[in-house]
Order: structure tokens, then sequence, then C-alpha cells
């Protein structure tokens, strides 16, 4: 499975906009771009998936560069309550695939 | 939120004892999974399952064993717990068109 790099931490002022970086260069034609978060001692859940096209969801939106080695998962106005750990994962297509979780962000919204 | 509950939440256990964890879903999801989650590790796959009775090992499988008789419910079960199996264990539900999975509670299991 591809690997993804992520900055191990982030900060963002409460009500500015988050922009969580995610590098995947070895990223396979068929694979996805997946988005989850884990809040402090919850499970992880699920945010936002692509495969190249942007997307958008009531939670955030996603940009993947074209050449699809980089994205970008944007909160648009984070509240405390975004304070997490976000990991992006790269997935082939398959239902029931397995997910790698790497180390992911975390990320601190300050008032 | 998808219907999946982990029981117990938290578990403290001796050495040699087992141990079973349940993941109970009712969202009829054809796949499921249990990860623990480690500091320092992130969440590392142990099993998961496709189907009822189809079962396959994860990346760390040693040391635990997995069943499913029933669509709803997948357990996970420890046969002779050691130290190095306490951990935070972490069940997962898809059966999407993609690879969206969606996570239990958690249970916090401390092996002395």
């Amino acid at each position: 499975d591809a690997k993804t790099t992520q900055p191990p931490s982030m900060d963002c002022a409460e009500g500015r906009a988050a922009n969580l970086p995610c590098n995947h260069s070895t990223i396979s034609g068929n694979e996805y771009v997946y988005w989850y978060r884990q809040i402090h001692s919850q499970g992880p859940q699920y945010i936002i998936h692509g495969l190249k096209n942007n997307e958008t969801n009531e939670m955030a939106s996603l940009i993947i560069t074209e050449d699809r080695k980089s994205s970008t998962l944007i909160l648009p106005h984070a509240t405390l309550r975004d304070t997490a750990v976000y990991y992006c994962i790269v997935s082939p297509i398959v239902q029931g695939g397995k997910l790698i979780f790497g180390q992911g962000t975390e990320l601190s919204v300050k008032p | 939120d998808a219907g999946i509950t982990q029981s117990p939440r938290h578990k403290v256990t001796e050495t040699g004892t087992p141990v079973t964890l349940r993941c109970h879903q009712t969202e009829n999801h054809r796949y499921m999974y249990w990860y623990r989650q480690d500091p320092g590790h992130g969440l590392r796959l142990i099993h998961y399952s496709y189907g009822v009775k189809d079962t396959d090992k994860g990346e760390v499988s040693d040391g635990y064993s997995v069943s499913r008789s029933k669509t709803e419910d997948f357990l996970l079960t420890l046969e002779s717990a050691t130290s190095s199996q306490t951990s935070v264990y972490f069940c997962a539900i898809s059966g999407g068109g993609g690879n969206e999975q969606f996570f239990g509670p958690g249970t916090r299991l401390t092996v002395l």
C-alpha cells in the first residue's frame, strides 16, 4: 500500500480555516485518498474521501492535486471541537479493504 | 452514528487468563475489523472478517483469535493474555461501496 506523509502537529485559530496537508507521492491509479480523525479517547471518525476530483461534504473539503501526489483537507471554520489527530490514508478501491493508519497530524484549535 | 457497541468498555485482567471482547453492530454490514492502538504505533489491524465464518489475519494477529458466527457479532479472544496486550481495542465495520469504516467506542484492556 502507498504510504503517506503528514506533519506531526499543527495549530489553528478558532474560526479560521484549517488546512491539513498530506503527501502520497507513490499513490497508485486505483487508490483513493481517505481522511479520518480521532478525537481524544474516541474511535476514529470517517471524514471524507476522493479519487482525483475535489470533494466537499458537511464536515470538510478535500483538494487533490492534479498529479494526485498530494492532498489537503480543509476544515473551513475550525472550532475547538475539531482538535484531534487527523489521518490521511490511501487505499485501493475495493469493498471491505484494509486501512493502514500512520501517525497522523495532531491539530490543536486554539481560542 | 453507526450502530456499533463494544463490550466490555474497560477490563483489567491478569496475565495468563483468557479474555473475550465483543463487537456488536446493528447496521448489517458485511465487513468487521479489530484494531489495537498503542502510544507510538497508531492503529494496527489485528483481524478482520468479510462475512459470517470468514475471517483473516491482519498485521498483528499473533496471540489473538476471532470468531463470527452471526453478521452482527465479531468476537476477539486473547487465549492467554500477556502484558504486551494491554491496549485500547477498536472494532470497525464497513459495508458501503468504498472503504469507509465506522468505529466503535473502544475497549480499554489492562493486563497485569
